[in-house]
């Protein structure tokens, strides 16, 4: 079945050091988005790309980096510029073109500081 | 920047109640969605509308345009319907990414 796998599902992070998010679809999809999502608030767009080697800052894009060097995969780096990394980051991804295509989601990945 | 506003922030019904949850929303869309989001984090996409109404088993999803309001509504409610569901809207395509509101907690109580 087509769909969208983020990996790990848990990171930890140490001060001072960058992780990278893993997100993968198998849709065939053009578009694809990070999220981020604290608690009591909705979820915010940190990037998102339409087309491969293409991508644009979302609302929150300060200490992140992603690329989109293949269709399937859009990889989240978050730097050690980002002071508040802790929070759970969802990955998703559409068709583009029309009055709007659903967004598929994978499961989120939640990343702690140690 | 679009302002997405839901409510109620969280709503405890007993089993088999009619639920309501309103979305208002503060520009011009392209399209809004209504996901489910589940204990462990995942969303799943209910429905995505532009106009009128549409239906699924016992969910129902409406939107005002003109009014920039949407309702979505679950009948006949079941304690596996417990979850938050979230309203978000799209412009431009829709393919520039979403902006959300806050999520409606949902709990069904046998």
């Amino acid at each position: 079945d087509g769909g969208i796998t983020q990996s790990p599902k848990y990171l930890f992070r140490k001060e001072g050091q960058n992780v990278t998010l893993s997100c993968e679809q198998n849709l065939n999809h053009d578009a694809m988005y990070w999220y981020r999502q604290d608690p009591g608030q909705g979820l915010r767009l940190i990037y998102y790309s339409q087309i491969v080697n293409d991508f644009q800052k979302g609302d929150i894009a300060e200490g992140y980096s992603v690329s989109r060097e293949k269709k399937e995969s859009f990889p989240l780096t978050v730097t050690s510029a980002q002071k508040n990394p802790t929070a759970f980051y969802l990955c998703a991804s559409s068709k583009t073109g029309g009055e709007g295509q659903p967004q598929h989601f994978g499961d989120g990945t939640r990343l702690s500081i140690l | 920047k679009n302002e997405v506003e839901q409510s109620p922030q969280n709503l405890t019904a007993q089993e088999g109640e009619f639920i309501t949850i309103n979305c208002s929303y503060s520009v011009g869309i392209s399209a809004l969605h209504w996901l489910q989001q589940h204990p462990g984090g995942g969303i799943v996409s209910l429905f995505m509308l532009s106009s009128g109404k549409k239906k699924h088993g016992r969910l129902i999803a409406t939107i005002n345009i003109q009014e920039k309001h949407s309702s979505l509504h679950i009948t006949a409610s079941h304690p596996r319907d417990s979850a938050v569901y979230i309203c978000a809207v799209g412009s431009g395509g829709g393919a520039d990414g979403l902006t959300f509101g806050k999520g409606t907690h949902l709990i069904i109580q046998p």
